[in-house]
């Protein structure tokens, strides 16, 4: 593994599912991020973790919920889907302490609510 | 509140030109941060280029640098001698700074599309 992956790649969903979409990163950075994109609106922030064990809402919580048991992982769930979940999201990491903080962007993941 | 504003949805120049692409932004913080990323139509995000808020100088990476105007809360990306593989989404997006307690935290503007011509 080389910098973020993030899976699935895409997927469909039914409206009221349960959905985890998954994160890893192997640079050991301790801050990680969740957004999604939409049309028109750029990348919005759904939760962050600043480390391990810690995390915050973003500009777009409702709905999503994270957790981060390590400094590696960084998953996100969907407890009951809607359609306005539809979105592509976006894992990324960065060096907490680092002096510009540049953020690393996984793949992404495409999902479609039905 | 923080806010990044790109007004040009879209842009279009001819390959080899230079093109200027505009964001400005709204933070009552002293210290924070300016980025650039560039998003091809395969959907990764790709850093290109960082701006601090005590920067004297206007940052430059390669064909790209930043316009940083402070006073104006301005930081629009120039483009160098534009090539075909410059046609992506671009997006200006700004670090919260400590105080608001996001340190790391970016927002992002809506994005600026641009097309570049043979």
């Amino acid at each position: 593994i080389a910098g973020i992956t993030q899976a699935p790649t895409s997927q469909i969903l039914a409206a009221g599912r349960r959905m985890t979409l998954r994160c890893t990163q192997d640079m050991r950075h301790n801050a990680m991020y969740w957004y999604r994109q939409d049309l028109g609106l750029g990348l919005r922030l759904i939760h962050y973790s600043n480390t391990a064990g810690t995390t915050g809402k973003g500009e777009v919580p409702d709905g999503y919920s994270v957790s981060r048991a390590n400094t590696d992982d960084f998953p996100l769930t969907l407890a009951s889907a809607v359609p306005s979940q539809t979105s592509v999201y976006f894992c990324a990491s960065s060096e907490e302490e680092n002096s510009y903080n540049e953020q690393f962007f996984g793949p992404g993941t495409r999902l479609t609510v039905l | 509140a923080q806010k990044i504003t790109q007004t040009q949805p879209g842009m279009f120049v001819q390959e080899k030109e230079a093109v200027t692409l505009d964001c400005t932004y709204d933070t009552s913080d002293q210290s924070y941060g300016l980025f650039w990323y560039k998003q091809p139509s395969s959907g990764e995000m790709i850093f290109l280029i960082y701006q601090g808020s005590y920067d004297e100088q206007n940052a430059t990476e390669g064909r790209y640098s930043l316009n940083f105007q402070k006073a104006r809360k301005s930081a629009n990306l120039v483009i160098s001698a534009s090539q075909l593989g410059d046609s992506a989404m671009y997006f200006c997006a700004m670090r919260e700074g400590r105080r608001t307690g996001g340190y790391n935290k970016l927002i992002f503007g809506a994005g600026t599309r641009l097309a570049v011509h043979p």
